[in-house]
């Protein structure tokens, strides 16, 4: 167990659907990622989060946003769904903690099906 | 474009003999990479690192070896026991870029043969 939870765990919605995935990180991490993992694809960088800010962005799409509350947990959220979304979303954190070289711990995922 | 390649999609070893996984990079900016171990239905678990001032990091039958010139990293696993069967994944950051953005070959199948 990482300790970085996710949830749901499944989630099933139609195309042009808005869906939200939660993440809650380690305890003490400041430091949230988002990652996408497309059929025969390797994870892809969405979005970084440390302390509520927006740190880097990745191959995130205009229709997904995320948010790091105050409580340190996150929201992905993907709006106007498409087929091409149906993928496994990863949460990661680590501690945050510039400039040490750090480990990213990740959440069990949130598998999207868009039908 | 992918920065970060790992061509094996992958690799059958027989329990108790080396497993060698590889990873080719084309980032030269990269300075620390990691392997992740994948099971079915969890998420990537850490396995080892190393930064791009080594050349080699050693955690018990765990062996990450970094060759900057060629931009190549492998994985050794010695022996190989059934339970390391999952797939592999190697990563790359740039942290001189002050997000330690991760970015992930597609990863590599061990399958350890009893």
């Amino acid at each position: 167990d990482s300790g970085v939870t996710q949830t749901p765990k499944h989630l099933i919605t139609a195309t042009g659907q808005r869906v939200t995935l939660r993440c809650s990180p380690r305890s003490g991490d400041l430091s949230v990622y988002w990652y996408q993992q497309s059929l025969d694809q390797g994870l892809q960088f969405l979005i970084h989060y440390y302390n509520g800010e927006e740190r880097a962005k990745g191959n995130i799409l205009e229709r997904f946003s995320a948010q790091q509350f105050p409580d340190l947990h996150s929201e992905l959220n993907l709006s106007s769904l498409e087929l091409g979304d149906s993928a496994l979303y990863f949460c990661a954190s680590s501690a945050g903690a510039l400039p040490a070289r750090e480990t990213q711990y990740f959440g069990p995922g949130t598998r999207l099906l868009v039908l | 474009d992918q920065q970060v390649k790992q061509n094996s999609p992958s690799l059958s070893v027989q329990e108790g003999r080396i497993s060698i996984l590889n990873c080719d990079y084309t980032n030269s900016m990269f300075d620390y990479f990691l392997w992740y171990k994948k099971y079915p239905a969890e998420g990537p678990t850490f396995l080892i690192s190393i930064s791009s001032i080594k050349d080699k990091n050693e955690d018990g039958r765990f062996t990450v070896f970094l060759n900057k010139s060629a931009k190549h990293l492998s994985l050794h696993i010695v022996p190989s026991q059934p339970g390391d069967s999952a797939v592999y994944f190697c990563a790359a950051s740039e942290t001189g870029a002050g997000s330690y953005q991760l970015t992930f070959g597609k990863g590599t199948k061990l399958s350890v043969i009893p």
